[in-house]
């Protein structure tokens, strides 16, 4: 029921750079309610990684940066370290699910 | 520091009833400020809102499972249910409870660890 565009995949070398990307819509992203990301280990629970689009709570190093244009956001990850091996997740508020809607999900590879 | 832990049945047979509950532990359930959510991503996919509610007994759904879904909160024992009604096969996931901070976007943070659920006869 995703409703927020990510590539399924993306990969770099250690100490790259990479970014991916979340496409919403008008009824979501585009409507101006924030974007949040979230970070997945295998076999392990969603956890938050960026919020209020360009938010980093506690913790997370500022090695993680979010930004927002119109209907569209992205998590940028600089100085790829082989343990950001993971899930990403967009996330919005969606008008007409009238709540959240998440991302189709991107996994981040270390070559 | 705030914890969630889901519990509940791992196996459920097709057309009965799916009921987890989600005890919240590090501080207390009745925050005006927050909802208390729960979502499920079945193994090897993304993830689904299924719906939330807030101390005050306020409810939002998810459309898709509304019309077999209900969530509860006990003030009392600190914790929230979730009970969906009717379940097949699609609704076999890992299912996850977390605090909704509400507002423009509706952020979730923390999360349970999650419990699997599967739909099977």
């Amino acid at each position: 029921q995703s409703v927020l565009t990510q590539p399924p995949s993306v990969s770099g070398a250690p100490g790259q750079k990479v970014t991916i990307s979340c496409t919403g819509s008008s009824s979501n992203i585009g409507a101006g309610y924030d974007v949040h990301w979230y970070r997945q280990f295998p076999t392990t629970a969603p956890k938050l990684l960026i919020y209020g689009d360009t938010k980093r709570p506690s913790g997370v190093p500022d090695r993680f940066s979010g930004s927002k244009s119109g209907a569209s956001a992205s998590l940028t990850i600089t100085g790829l370290q082989a343990d950001d091996e993971a899930d990403f997740y967009c996330q919005s508020y969606d008008i007409s699910l009238r709540g959240p809607v998440f991302g189709t999900g991107t996994k981040v590879t270390v070559l | 520091q705030m914890q969630l832990q889901e519990s509940g049945p791992g196996l459920v047979k097709p057309s009965e009833t799916l009921s987890l509950v989600c005890d919240v532990s590090g501080d207390s359930i009745r925050g005006s400020t927050y909802y208390w959510g729960w979502f499920r991503q079945p193994p090897g996919k993304g993830l689904e809102w299924i719906g939330a509610c807030h101390y005050t007994g306020t409810t939002y759904y998810n459309p898709s499972l509304k019309s077999r879904l209900s969530i509860t909160v006990d003030v009392s024992e600190n914790q929230f249910s979730l009970q969906l009604t009717s379940v097949t096969a699609a609704d076999s996931a890992i299912y996850y409870c977390a605090r909704v901070r509400g507002g423009s976007g509706w952020y979730s943070d923390p999360w349970g660890q999650g419990t699997l659920v599967t739909v099977s006869s």
